[in-house]
């Protein structure tokens, strides 16, 4: 069956640092991958998402991902994390319908 | 403008009550969906509707029942409330079921609706 891990369930970054979330999935075909981010009390708001083509996929917020199929992974990256990027993440997989990861909560020290 | 807009958005009542929550959505969109996110903040979908027509249905009891009118709405009615059923329900809506190649698939969800079963 399809799935995604995050392998992270909490990561703390400084202010201004730069961040990775890491997601892998398992998935027999070409994948089409997406992160949400969902900030406290909110649905979940679609960041960025990869179908085909260029493998670094650029986002909102000033967010990337790189999909690497010898991994299986598709991370998500900010060069530098801004306070109001603390939120919970979520990476996701379609199939007949999306499979999301379990999340990974991300903590801003200032 | 909101796109996704759900009522109410906190929700506490009784086990053994039913109890029904609503879900607009004016993108135009032909596709919703309901998902419940438990305490542990996992995701998992309910159901989907396209064109008003059922096409997704995980394994859900059948005390939970979505209703239709049309596509811009998908309710979502709960009958006999178990403390399990304690959890956020996020409505979402995207333009198409996503299953051809060029169709994109993006959701975009609701603010959720916290229900308390007590």
């Amino acid at each position: 069956a399809q799935s995604v891990t995050q392998p992270d369930i909490h990561i703390t970054v400084s202010e201004g640092a730069s961040l990775e979330l890491r997601c892998n999935y398992s998935y027999g075909a070409t994948p089409y991958l997406f992160w949400y981010v969902q900030s406290p009390g909110q649905g979940l708001q679609l960041l960025l998402k990869y179908f085909s083509g260029d493998t670094l996929v650029q986002g909102i917020k000033g967010f990337e991902a790189e999909f690497k199929r010898s991994q299986s992974s598709f991370n998500l990256r900010k060069p530098s994390v801004h306070w109001s990027d603390a939120a919970e993440y979520f990476c996701a997989v379609r199939d007949d319908k999306i499979i999301f990861g379990k999340g990974t909560r991300l903590h801003i020290l200032p | 403008d909101t796109a996704v807009s759900q009522t109410p958005k906190y929700l506490v009542t009784q086990m053994g009550n039913d109890k029904s929550i609503k879900c607009e959505q004016n993108l135009g969109h032909d596709t919703m969906y309901w998902y419940k996110q438990d305490s542990k903040k996992f995701l998992k979908i309910m159901f989907s509707y396209n064109n008003k027509e059922l096409i997704i249905n995980e394994t859900v009891p059948n005390r939970f029942s979505p209703k239709s009118p049309d596509k811009a709405h998908l309710n979502l009615h709960i009958n006999s409330l178990e403390l399990g059923d304690s959890a956020v329900y996020f409505c979402a809506s995207s333009q198409d079921l996503g299953l051809a190649d060029t169709q994109s698939y993006e959701q975009y969800f609701g603010p959720g609706t916290r229900l308390t079963v007590t």
